[in-house]
């Protein structure tokens, strides 16, 4: 099946300071999201991304699908941006996702 | 309040015991999942639905049961709890891209 890796394993970020989540999956991919499932387990969808670049705030991500990996980039950290964050795959229509392994994020105040 | 809500969120039971998770969503998604999440695995696929009435195998299905008959429910039951099915159990919809989720229900089988 489909291999999604996800670097760096652990990051620890002083607050104010920017940052970079990449994501590798193995083949092509009809469906990429990034989430981020905070201190208390709740899993928030981030974006929906196949392709393309797009931004939220102090959030944004970039896939770049025909290279197989996607990146997350958070600035200007806060520690309410603790917590770890997922990049899921789809092979198919019908958004059945394999997830990476995460990415866990402490921001120091 | 709209959305997707788990019921129960915490469930302690014994090994042999049948336990159902509840799981509703008032978005009127057609697609709706059931996950797992164990230290060391991860997030792993259990169970999906693209509608009611139509169920289909996720990577981990064993020892697990679904049934969709309304849009807005999607059950998930354990026949016959085993110690292995200790996990925090996550149901999500979508349409079809976004996927959200719900908040999760720990199960600790004893």
């Amino acid at each position: 099946g489909i291999q999604v890796e996800q670097s760096p394993p652990d990051l620890i970020l002083q607050e104010g300071a920017n940052s970079t989540l990449r994501c590798n999956f193995s083949d092509s991919v009809n469906n990429l999201q990034w989430f981020h499932q905070n201190p208390w387990g709740q899993l928030i969808n981030l974006f929906y991304i196949p392709s393309g670049t797009k931004q939220n705030g102090r959030l944004s991500a970039t896939t770049v699908a025909t290279e197989r990996y996607s990146l997350l980039y958070i600035s200007s950290s806060q520690t309410t941006d603790s917590g770890v964050y997922f990049c899921a795959v789809d092979l198919e229509y019908g958004n059945k996702l394999v997830f990476g392994a995460g990415t866990i994020l402490r921001v120091k105040s | 309040d709209a959305g997707i809500t788990q019921s129960p969120r915490y469930k302690i039971t014994e090994t042999g015991r049948q336990v159902t998770l509840m799981c509703h969503q008032t978005w009127s998604h057609s697609y709706m999942f059931w996950y797992r999440q164990d230290l060391g695995h991860g997030l792993r696929l259990i169970y999906y639905s693209a509608a009611a009435d139509i169920t289909d195998k996720g990577e981990v299905p064993d020892g697990y049961v679904v049934s969709r008959s309304k849009t807005e429910n999607f059950p998930l039951t354990l026949e016959s709890a085993t110690r292995s099915q200790t996990s925090v159990y996550f149901c999500a919809s979508s349409e079809p891209s976004t996927q959200y989720f719900g908040p999760g229900t720990r199960l600790l089988v004893l």
